[in-house]
């Protein structure tokens, strides 16, 4: 089946370590990734990872695959007040249709 | 500018009338895709249109209707618009076929804010 779940909801303070974690469901997901949606925006590809990953650096930003547990993670190093926007993951299964399935997102809130 | 692009911004419209969102992307992308983010942001896929062949159409009501006159183009029209149409459309596109597929993922235009009244 295809279900990505996500928390609804992260407060962090400035300049500390945010968190944000997904579970997907279909094992045969291709690639996995993270964007950012900022108020009355669309959504930005941050980063992603292929599923013979398990860690992928980028700046600021460490994404952690587990696959056995299905579970993915995006840490952001020394959060930002501009950091502040909704997280969704996505998988992208391995069929012939190319669609992504989108997780509900996480609103990261970072206060001063 | 290398974008996707989606005109208008805001439609607000009564019940029952009949309106189009485009969508253009210069980025030489083979594939396109509607999606729908309702009031909870939860997003959803319509349609998808690879080389302008329809690929993926989810269950939408046939009140929706894509056309993609061409592979840079995926036009979306809605006919009698309800209440429950109100929410963000974003058009999005990626390379998927041969050596351009590197995982890159969706472009997404900035949306269009529909609101039926």
């Amino acid at each position: 089946g295809e279900d990505v779940e996500q928390s609804l909801f992260l407060s962090v303070r400035e300049g500390d370590s945010s968190v944000i974690n997904c579970t997907y469901t279909d094992s045969s997901s291709t690639y996995l990734y993270w964007y950012k949606q900022e108020p009355g925006a669309g959504l930005q590809l941050l980063t992603y990872i292929f599923s013979n990953m398990d860690m992928k650096q980028d700046q600021r930003l460490t994404v952690l695959l587990n696959k056995k547990d299905k579970h993915l993670s995006l840490r952001i190093a020394d959060t930002q007040t501009g950091d502040s926007a909704i997280y969704f993951c996505a998988e992208r299964p391995m069929d012939s249709s190319y669609k992504l399935i989108f997780g509900s997102g996480t609103r990261l809130l970072v206060r001063p | 500018d290398t974008a996707v692009s989606q005109t208008p911004k805001y439609l607000v419209t009564q019940m029952g009338n009949d309106k189009s969102i485009k969508c253009e992307q210069n980025l030489g992308h083979d594939t396109m895709y509607w999606y729908k983010q309702d009031s909870k942001k939860f997003l959803k896929i319509m349609f998808s249109y690879n080389n302008k062949e329809l690929i993926i159409n989810e269950t939408v009501p046939n009140r929706f209707s894509p056309k993609s006159p061409d592979k840079a183009h995926l036009n979306l029209h809605i006919n009698s618009l309800e209440l429950g149409d109100s929410a963000v459309y974003f058009c999005a596109s990626s390379q998927v076929a041969g050596q351009g597929d590197v995982g890159y993922g969706y472009t997404f235009g900035s949306g269009t804010r529909l609101t039926v009244v």
